[in-house]
C-alpha cells in the first residue's frame, strides 16, 4: 500500500515551454501533497505544499507564477514549469500524506531536462 | 523544524551491521524521528520512524536514548543494495494528526557497502 506514482518520469523541453508533471496517490486519498525538487548531488528542497481544493502554499524562494500547483482531486496534484529555463533542469518529487498518517510517502521523481 | 547532524559518509561491507547516528539537539516535545533511504534518481523510500526507545521493523531499528537528542539507525546485515544515501528527520506528527508541514532534508548519510 502507500504508492505514489509521478509522470513523466523524465521530460526533456526546449527553453520557453512549459511542462506538467502529475503526482498520484494509487491506493489512499492524500489530503496534503508536497513538491521537493533535488539537484545533482545536494538534498531535497521543499518546494511547495498543497492541500486539496485550497491554493498551494509556497516556500520562500519559491515563483509561485513559474511553478503552478494544482491539487484538484484527493489522488492527484500537478506540477506546471511555465516558460522552463536551464536552470530549472533537475529532479522533481512529490509525496503525499493521508489525512491520519504523519509518514509521507513518495513518488519515485521526475527529471527535467531543459535545453 | 529541528535541525539534524549526521556523517557526510559512512563505509562498510557486505554481511555487517551498520549503525548512523543523528544529532538532533533541538527536538520538540511533539517531534517524531523519521528515517528515509534515497538511491539515486529516485524518491526517497520511508524506513522507519519513532518516538523514543526502541523500533524496530523487517528492515531496520531505530534506538532513540531518553533525552531523545540523537537516534541511532540500525541495519542489520548491509548488503550491496544497501548503498544509498540515508537522511535523519525530525518534525511534528503522529498515528493521529499533526506532521502537516514539508519535510526539511538534510544532506543525508551516503552509505557505501563494499563486498
Amino acid at each position: 500500500g502507500a504508492v505514489v506514482s509521478q509522470h513523466p518520469s523524465w521530460v526533456i523541453c526546449k527553453s520557453g515551454t512549459s511542462v506538467k508533471i502529475e503526482c498520484r496517490s494509487l491506493d489512499f486519498q492524500a489530503t496534503t501533497m508536497f513538491w521537493y525538487r533535488q539537484f545533482p548531488k545536494q538534498s531535497l528542497m521543499l518546494m511547495a505544499t498543497s492541500n486539496e481544493g485550497s491554493k498551494a502554499t509556497y516556500e520562500q524562494g519559491v515563483e509561485k507564477d513559474k511553478f503552478l500547483i494544482n491539487h484538484a482531486s484527493l489522488t492527484l496534484s500537478t506540477l506546471t514549469v511555465t516558460s522552463a529555463h536551464p536552470e530549472d533542469s533537475s529532479f522533481y518529487i512529490c509525496s503525499a500524506r493521508s489525512g491520519s498518517r504523519y509518514e509521507q510517502y513518495f513518488g519515485p521523481g521526475t527529471r527535467l531536462t531543459v535545453t | 523544524l529541528a535541525k539534524t547532524t549526521q556523517p557526510i559518509s559512512m563505509d562498510s561491507y557486505e554481511g555487517q551491521e551498520v549503525n548512523i547516528t543523528c544529532s538532533h539537539n533541538n527536538i520538540a516535545t511533539n517531534d517524531y524521528i523519521t528515517w528515509y533511504q534515497q538511491f539515486p534518481s529516485q524518491g526517497p523510500r520511508f524506513i522507519i520512524q519513532g518516538y523514543k526507545t526502541k523500533v524496530t521493523n523487517e528492515v531496520a531499528s531505530l534506538f532513540i536514548p531518553a533525552d531523545r537528542k540523537s537516534s541511532t539507525l540500525s541495519l542489520p546485515r548491509v548488503s550491496l543494495s544497501d548503498t544509498a544515501v540515508y537522511y535523519c528527520l525530525v518534525a511534528a506528527g503522529g498515528v493521529t494528526g499533526g506532521g502537516a508541514d514539508g519535510l526539511t532534508f538534510g544532506k543525508g548519510t551516503h552509505l557505501i557497502i563494499q563486498p
